[in-house]
């Protein structure tokens, strides 16, 4: 099946600084992924829709500037968590399109990276 | 706007007993709805979906689910539960007309008993 990687599985930072995330589709293009964040035994929320080419859609609540996202290929999304806190402490998913026409188009999903900010 | 919920948090099963986790939803016309499965360490893998048509639907794994409009249900099912389905299960929606954007119910821990 079709694998989405994504980079790092874990990162610990300290309050105030920056971290990347990257999210790879890895045996298919997608002009479409998007990037959910899940607090510890709680559901998936969608934070935003990352279009190869354009700029991301964010979800309602969801702040633009705190988590930048950039979709420069067919196979990279990157999420930065700018000026990371403590409560952005969290684990993060990123999924990937695959497009093959009408009902077969199937979403796929990274294994997560853990972000921790001390 | 569409929503799933899921009642159950957290379900107990015998190995070898039947299973049924239970997913509702809220949207005026037919939703496109999925259930996933996480494990520990592995991303969302998708068990089924329904989109159209068929009511039952088959997925992965031995599991099935059927869609009820009527009761506004798409609960997942399975005659004979293994050591190895003990996993966090969501049940999920399209939000608007964008396949991926998803929302996602709060999800059921299984925990399988030997």
């Amino acid at each position: 099946g079709a694998v989405v990687s994504q980079h790092p599985s874990w990162v610990i930072c300290k309050s105030g600084t920056s971290v990347k995330i990257e999210c790879r589709s890895l045996d298919f293009q997608a002009t479409t992924m998007f990037w959910y964040r899940q607090f510890p035994k709680q559901s998936l929320m969608l934070m935003a829709t990352s279009n190869e080419g354009s700029k991301a859609t964010y979800e309602q609540g969801v702040e633009k500037d705190k988590f930048l996202i950039n979709h420069a290929s067919l196979t990279l999304s990157t999420l930065t968590v700018t000026s990371a806190h403590p409560e952005d402490s969290s684990f993060y998913i990123c999924s990937a399109l695959r497009l093959a026409g009408g009902n077969t188009d199937t979403q796929y999903f990274g294994p997560g990276t853990r972000l921790t900010v001390l | 706007a569409q929503s799933v919920t899921q009642p159950d948090i957290h379900i107990t099963v015998s190995e070898g007993a039947s299973l049924e986790l239970r997913c509702n939803y809220s949207y005026g016309a037919t939703p496109y709805l999925f259930w996933y499965v996480q494990s520990p360490g592995q991303g969302l893998q998708l068990l089924l979906k329904y989109f159209s048509g068929d009511t039952l639907v088959q997925g992965i794994k031995g599991f099935e689910a059927e869609f009820k409009r009527s009761q506004s249900s798409f609960n997942l099912r399975k005659p004979s539960v293994h050591w190895s389905d003990a996993a966090e299960y969501f049940c999920a929606v399209v939000r608007g007309s964008t396949l991926g954007r998803l929302y996602f119910g709060r999800g059921t821990q299984l925990t399988v008993w030997p």
